[in-house]
């Protein structure tokens, strides 16, 4: 079946710095991704729809800004969370469709300290 | 707006026992249904879906799920659950469109099996 890399799996930063997760289609090419978030025992929120080639599209709520979103090959998204706090902390997980059906990655797990 | 209930925060169930998950959907037109499943730390993995054809769908690991329009519910079912069906279940529900969709989930019920 179809493959969703996501890297890293786990990461921990410090509080204001940048951590950039990966998006990857590992054999298949993905127009369109998605990013999200799940907070613990919760569901999953949609963040953003990541387009190949185009600005991503943002959930209300959701501050661009802060969370950027770069989806520049038909096999790569980036999500970026900049100035990262601890109330970002959180399990970030992304999917990429073939044709009807979305694969997700196995999610990263960020945690600000 | 679409939205998905999982009644059923936490289930406990046997091996070997019957298990049945909860879902009820809320959307405006044809929905797109679905079931996943999570292990701790993990991604998701789809257990089935439902988007048209008969109403009873099979799905991995010997799941399946019946569509009821009339009860807009899509509960999963299995005949008798194994040790390691212990994980997170999500119902979802999309736009039922051709090619990507945006989906909303329900807020999952974790299962629990004792041996």
């Amino acid at each position: 079946g179809a493959v969703v890399s996501q890297h890293p799996s786990r990461v921990i930063c410090k509080s204001g710095t940048s951590v950039k997760i990966e998006c990857r289609s590992l054999d298949f090419q993905a127009t369109t991704m998605f990013w999200y978030r799940q907070f613990p025992k919760k569901s999953l929120m949609l963040m953003a729809t990541s387009n190949e080639g185009s600005k991503a599209t943002y959930e209300q709520g959701v501050e661009k800004d802060k969370f950027l979103i770069n989806h520049a090959s038909l096999t790569l998204s980036t999500l970026t969370v900049t100035s990262a706090h601890p109330e970002d902390s959180s399990f970030y997980i992304c999917s990429a469709y073939r044709e009807t059906e979305a694969f997700f990655g196995q999610g990263t797990r960020l945690t600000v300290v | 707006a679409q939205s998905v209930t999982q009644p059923d925060i936490h289930i406990t169930v046997s091996e070997g026992a019957s298990l049945e998950l909860r879902c009820n959907y809320s959307y405006g037109a044809t929905p797109y249904l679905f079931w996943y499943v999570q292990s701790p730390g993990q991604g998701l993995q789809l257990l089935l879906k439902y988007f048209s054809g008969d109403t009873l769908v099979q799905g991995i690991k010997g799941f399946e799920a019946e569509f009821k329009r009339s009860q807009s519910s899509f509960n999963l079912r299995k005949p008798s659950v194994h040790w390691s069906d212990a994980a997170e279940y999500f119902c979802a529900v999309g736009a039922l469109t051709g090619t990507a969709s945006k989906l909303t989930f329900g807020t999952g019920t974790r299962l629990q099996v004792t041996l």
